[in-house]
């Protein structure tokens, strides 16, 4: 079956601009999760959603980014007035109650 | 200090070596651990849990030794596919079992 996507795939941001990420997760899968992966760094975790509901966002930098899942399927990720410290990979991933999560391909930002 | 520690690497083996990465954690309420590959430019994926009475999957053997918070794991022949980054991931049970991640130990198996 179709695992989890994320549009798009690059995207170059010129500083202050706003940027939209999209997260597909695998159909039915109840929890949702941004990672921020930045080069030679190991993914870290930015927010998680169960259903539509946002249960943690601990993990956002700042209030410049912002996620939502409206539905309980499709995410998406903005962040606002971009930065260079945004350059990163951002990484969505889906689980249906294991443990084990999986990844879509990310969306790696560059911001100029 | 970060929550998971692991050396960076890279480790540069011949093939058929065998190779041993160490991963520490700082939280000692995390409850699940494992290690993650993840290929160069690409996502993350589940290699195999680890259990404290440890596992084997075939060449690779992964140990927890809860009183020291630290993981291990053992790659043995290594081959050239084995090349990648692994990921030392533990899990607290808070935000919906969220992932910690190492920050990758950088594995190049050479011909």
């Amino acid at each position: 079956g179709a695992g989890v996507s994320q549009s798009p795939r690059y995207k170059v941001a010129k500083r202050g601009q706003d940027v939209a990420l999209r997260c597909d997760p695998i159909s039915g899968h109840v929890s949702l999760f941004w990672y921020q992966q930045a080069l030679g760094q190991g993914p870290e975790f930015l927010t998680y959603f169960q259903n539509e509901a946002q249960l943690d966002k601990s993990g956002l930098p700042s209030d410049r980014f912002f996620a939502e899942r409206p539905e309980g399927s499709v995410s998406t990720l903005k962040i606002q007035r971009t930065q260079q410290e945004d350059s990163a990979v951002y990484l969505c991933a889906s689980t249906g109650g294991g443990y084990e999560q999986y990844f879509g391909p990310g969306t790696r930002l560059t911001v100029t | 200090r970060k929550e998971v520690e692991q050396d960076p690497g890279p480790f540069n083996v011949p093939e058929g070596a065998t190779v041993a990465f160490n991963c520490t954690y700082s939280n000692s309420a995390s409850q699940s651990f494992f290690w993650y590959r993840q290929d160069c430019r690409k996502e993350p994926k589940l290699l195999m849990s680890v259990y404290s009475s440890g596992n084997e999957d075939g060449r690779f053997t992964a140990q927890l030794n809860r009183a020291s918070q630290y993981i291990s794991l053992l790659i043995r022949d290594s081959k050239l596919s084995d090349s990648a980054t692994y990921l030392c991931v533990v899990t607290t049970n808070n935000a919906g079992n969220m992932l910690t991640f190492g920050g990758g130990t950088r594995l190049m198996v050479k011909p």
